[in-house]
């Protein structure tokens, strides 16, 4: 199974900071990466696919990168709705696995 | 755009079963491979296993290997899920989340069922 490794869990921040979260794939997975946001007791939304393109519909301020084993999220300009957790999830291949979250708390 | 839409709370016992439905409007079901995914209290998200109503693939993850089953509802737009032999630990949130068709990645989600096992 791919594990996902994300970091750091938990990151305090301001509106207006930029933020970013690292997740590495315990071996190559290709592009084949998602970043979902969740809010307590709400599925998670999807926010980027295919490591770096954005969702339809979803604010700029949000941006991925990376490939192979090494993935990023960036939020530039944090809003107060995006206090959240993100998880990274792979869908290179079977069993899917996701990252254990990254909580963005108020600082 | 999908949409999904999934059965209300269930409390069991340990060592019961519990079934969860999930019904899809905006597309066709047969065109669709249907995820399942839960949350524990506090807990991160857990991919439990697929079914690709295109070609009846079912793939499963193992630690529920032997416990789980997705089907096909009796009616063309919901899918079920039943996990057996229930422990505490079992106690969650069950999602069911879809990939557009085309797509690889989960686009569409239900709104979560959260199953409590407690003796």
């Amino acid at each position: 199974d791919v594990q996902m490794t994300q970091s750091p869990s938990t990151l305090s921040a301001s509106v207006g900071d930029r933020v970013t979260v690292t997740c590495r794939a315990s071996q190559n997975i290709d592009d084949w990466l998602a970043w979902f946001q969740q809010t307590p007791g709400k599925a998670p939304k999807l926010l980027i696919y295919k490591a770096s393109t954005l969702d339809s519909g979803l604010p700029s301020r949000f941006s991925g990168s990376g490939s192979g084993t090494e993935f990023t999220l960036t939020i530039t300009s944090l809003q107060p709705d995006d206090f959240a957790t993100y998880y990274c999830q792979q869908y290179d291949s079977y069993p899917w696995t996701f990252g254990q979250g990254t909580k963005v708390e108020i600082k | 755009q999908g949409h999904l839409v999934q059965s209300g709370a269930e409390v069991k016992k340990p060592g019961a079963s519990v079934r969860v439905s999930c019904k899809i409007s905006g597309y066709i079901l047969i065109e669709l491979s249907i995820h399942w995914v839960r949350q524990a209290p506090g807990k991160g998200l857990e991919w439990m296993g697929s079914f690709d109503l295109e070609d009846g693939e079912r793939i499963y993850a193992q630690q529920f290997q032997g416990r789980v089953t997705m089907t096909e509802g009796a009616s063309t737009d919901t899918a079920h899920m039943e996990l057996s032999s229930l422990r505490t630990e079992d106690t969650a949130l069950y999602f069911c989340a879809i990939p557009a068709p085309g797509r690889d990645v989960l686009d569409y989600w239900g709104q979560g069922t959260l199953v409590t096992v407690s003796s």
